[in-house]
């Protein structure tokens, strides 16, 4: 199985850049994923991180560290409608891709 | 059309009561799944349809029966729920199943169960 950890809330400034951490042990690796969801709304794909690195996707970056089980995403610019929980996901171990998420952090953007 | 269509979006229903929810896209994704989210939670993968066929049913249970007609649609038949199953039912689609891009997620049916 895996297990995943994320802060559960943090809050921030419009304007700001953010940084939301994601650590994970899972005993199989198969890529690291991000969602964000708005209240009530579905989730929506943000990344799909498999190699160590930054992956920037405007205003949205993401890392991976696979030594250290690590990941982050990085918001740039913020902005009001930021404000959403956003889903870190590792899939299980075996060969799946499916990910199975942490339990999020719910990110609000104020003025 | 990257859409995954869910209905209805609201359900109220009886513990004694049968009903379903019902799921369509038509991306051509030949994988197809159903996830629960409890308010404040993560979403919770309960079952994989893998090009028609039931691939993974995480212990979900029996009183959630899932039924896929066809490679677009995919139903979720209720019957005998508890209020705690009261819930958002999010399905979602990907292109193929083990597939690492994106995985599709409908809005949603909120279920409540009185």
């Amino acid at each position: 199985g895996q297990n995943i950890d994320q802060p559960t809330e943090m809050t921030a400034t419009e304007g700001a850049i953010v940084q939301i951490n994601c650590t994970y042990q899972t005993s199989g690796f198969n890529g690291l994923f991000w969602y964000q969801q708005h209240a009530g709304e579905a989730p929506t794909f943000l990344s799909y991180n498999v190699l160590d690195g930054l992956e920037e996707k405007g205003r949205f970056s993401s890392f991976l560290s696979r030594s250290k089980g690590y990941s982050y995403l990085l918001l740039k610019e913020l902005q009001m409608k930021d404000s959403a929980s956003y889903l870190c996901a590792v899939p299980p171990s075996g060969g799946s891709y499916i990910p199975t998420f942490g339990r999020g952090t719910s990110l609000i953007v104020h003025p | 059309d990257t859409e995954v269509t869910q209905t209805p979006k609201h359900l109220v229903m009886g513990m004694t009561n049968k009903k379903s929810l019902k799921c369509e896209q038509h991306m051509g994704h030949r994988a197809m799944y159903w996830y629960k989210q409890k308010a404040k939670k993560p979403p919770e993968l309960m079952f994989v349809y893998s090009y028609e066929k039931l691939s993974i049913n995480e212990s979900v249970p029996s009183r959630f029966s899932p039924e896929c007609p066809n490679s677009s649609l995919l139903n979720l038949h209720l019957h005998a729920l508890q209020p705690e199953d009261s819930a958002l039912y999010l399905c979602a689609s990907s292109q193929n199943p083990g597939d690492r891009n994106t995985i599709y997620f409908g809005e949603g049916s909120w279920l409540t169960v009185v």
